[in-house]
């Protein structure tokens, strides 16, 4: 079965300290992989994507993520975190099986940030 | 170009009551999607429609309905509310082309069912 797992469901950091946020997949197809963002009470923001071609990327707000296929994960990192990125996290991805029609959301990671 | 619109923004319902909630999209985008969010549970699909005419099953789907009205809009309805139908809602509609992939979320229906 396709499935994509965040494996913490929260991560506290103190602000200028380095993020890392788990994601690992389960899938026999090539996927596309995402990371959002959702601040409290507000909708979904795409922060990166990784859709088959640099196998790291880049997204807004100084966020990163690599995939890695022999690994079947896509951890998102953050080399210091700002108080303004205390928010919840999203995995989601798409699998070439489904013609990358149809998302799998992981459960979410809320990142805690304090001064 | 507004992208994705949900309507309304918030609603509250009793118990066995019937709404719809009202999703469009202006980016002429053939797939469009329905979303349910819950704590600790992530976005878990509903129904979708991947073009004009066509919907199917998601996840989640009992308890609800989809009507793909035309290419623009696709609307989500609750014949019968219960109190587990209590969520927030998201439309979302999608582009897959050769080299792209884009998805667009709308900004959300938070809904109460007493």
């Amino acid at each position: 079965a396709q499935s994509v797992t965040q494996l913490d469901s929260h991560v506290s950091v103190s602000e200028g300290t380095p993020v890392l946020l788990r994601c690992n997949y389960s899938s026999s197809y090539s996927p596309s992989l995402f990371w959002y963002v959702q601040h409290p009470n507000k909708g979904l923001q795409l922060l990166l994507k990784y859709t088959s071609a640099a196998t790291l990327v880049k997204g807004i707000n100084g966020f990163e993520a690599e995939f890695k296929k022999s690994e079947t994960s896509f951890h998102l990192t953050k080399p210091s975190a700002h108080m303004s990125d205390a928010a919840e996290y999203f995995c989601v991805v798409t699998f070439e099986d489904s013609g990358y029609s149809t998302l799998t959301f992981g459960k979410g990671t809320m990142l805690l940030v304090s001064p | 170009n507004a992208g994705v619109t949900q309507t309304p923004k918030f609603q509250v319902l009793k118990t066995g009551q019937s709404m719809t909630l009202q999703c469009a999209q202006d980016m002429n985008h053939n797939s469009m999607y329905w979303y349910r969010q819950d704590p600790g549970m992530g976005l878990r699909l509903i129904y979708y429609s991947a073009s004009e005419g066509t919907t199917d099953k998601g996840e989640v789907p009992n308890g609800y309905n989809v009507s793909r009205l035309n290419k623009r809009e696709f609307s989500l309805r609750l014949e019968s509310a219960a109190p587990s139908q209590t969520s927030v809602y998201f439309c979302a509609s999608i582009i897959i082309e050769e080299s792209s992939y884009e998805q667009y979320f709308g900004p959300g229906t938070r809904l109460t069912v007493t």
